[in-house]
């Protein structure tokens, strides 16, 4: 299958900085990526869709100044966390499309665990 | 309410039993894909579904889309402990291929 990197894996920092997560699709192009947010023991909460070459589209009720999108190229995209609080604190896990003779395949990264202190 | 319901929330069986999940949504399944997911990882693509009646096979996986394109059912046949995980469905249920909603997920625990 098709192969979606995340880096950093895990990252711990204080309250007050930034904070960026790349997301990279290794062996396609993905035209389209997602960013998830996934609370203990909870579903994923889709944040916001990116798309290459365009502005990302946030969910209702995700801050777009606060989480910041950027799908740079087709097959990288980041999530900068912005002034992040512990409140932020979260798994957060990247997905990318991929087409598959007229039909999407969704693939996703080994998610990025966000601790703010 | 949840817009995709997952039975049961968990499930413990014994290495070698069958077992069957389900995921079952009050709109219909555009698409309807199956992950694996380790606590603390990221999501393993197990199939995608996406006509009514619709069967696919990998390795002692089933997956089927019932004929109504409203619920979905993975089978295990002959567990193993590397069964083990969270089973997540995800499903297109506004037909426009934008994004994919979730269910909570089903927790399969395998007792050697």
């Amino acid at each position: 299958g098709a192969v979606v990197s995340q880096h950093p894996s895990w990252v711990i920092c204080k309250s007050g900085t930034s904070v960026k997560i790349e997301c990279r699709s290794l062996d396609f192009q993905a035209t389209t990526m997602f960013w998830y947010r996934q609370f203990p023991k909870q579903s994923l909460m889709l944040m916001a869709t990116s798309n290459e070459g365009s502005k990302a589209t946030y969910e209702q009720g995700v801050e777009k100044d606060k989480f910041l999108i950027n799908h740079a190229s087709l097959t990288l995209s980041t999530l900068t966390v912005t002034s992040a609080h512990p409140e932020d604190s979260s798994f957060y896990i990247c997905s990318a499309r991929y087409s598959a003779g007229g039909y999407y395949e969704q693939y996703f990264g080994p998610g990025t665990r966000l601790t703010v202190t | 309410s949840q817009e995709l319901e997952q039975s049961p929330q968990s499930l413990i069986v014994q290495e070698g039993k069958n077992l069957t999940i389900n995921c079952t949504s009050s709109k219909t399944l555009y698409g309807l894909y199956w992950y694996k997911q380790k606590y603390g990882e990221g999501l393993i693509f197990l199939m995608m579904l996406q006509k009514g009646g619709e069967e696919k096979s990998h390795e002692k996986i089933t997956a089927k889309l019932d004929e109504k394109k409203q619920q979905s059912s993975l089978h295990i046949t002959a567990s193993q402990p590397s069964h083990a995980g969270i089973y997540l469905c995800g499903a297109d249920l506004s037909g426009a291929n934008s994004k994919l909603t979730f269910g909570k997920g089903i927790t399969l625990s395998v007792r050697p």
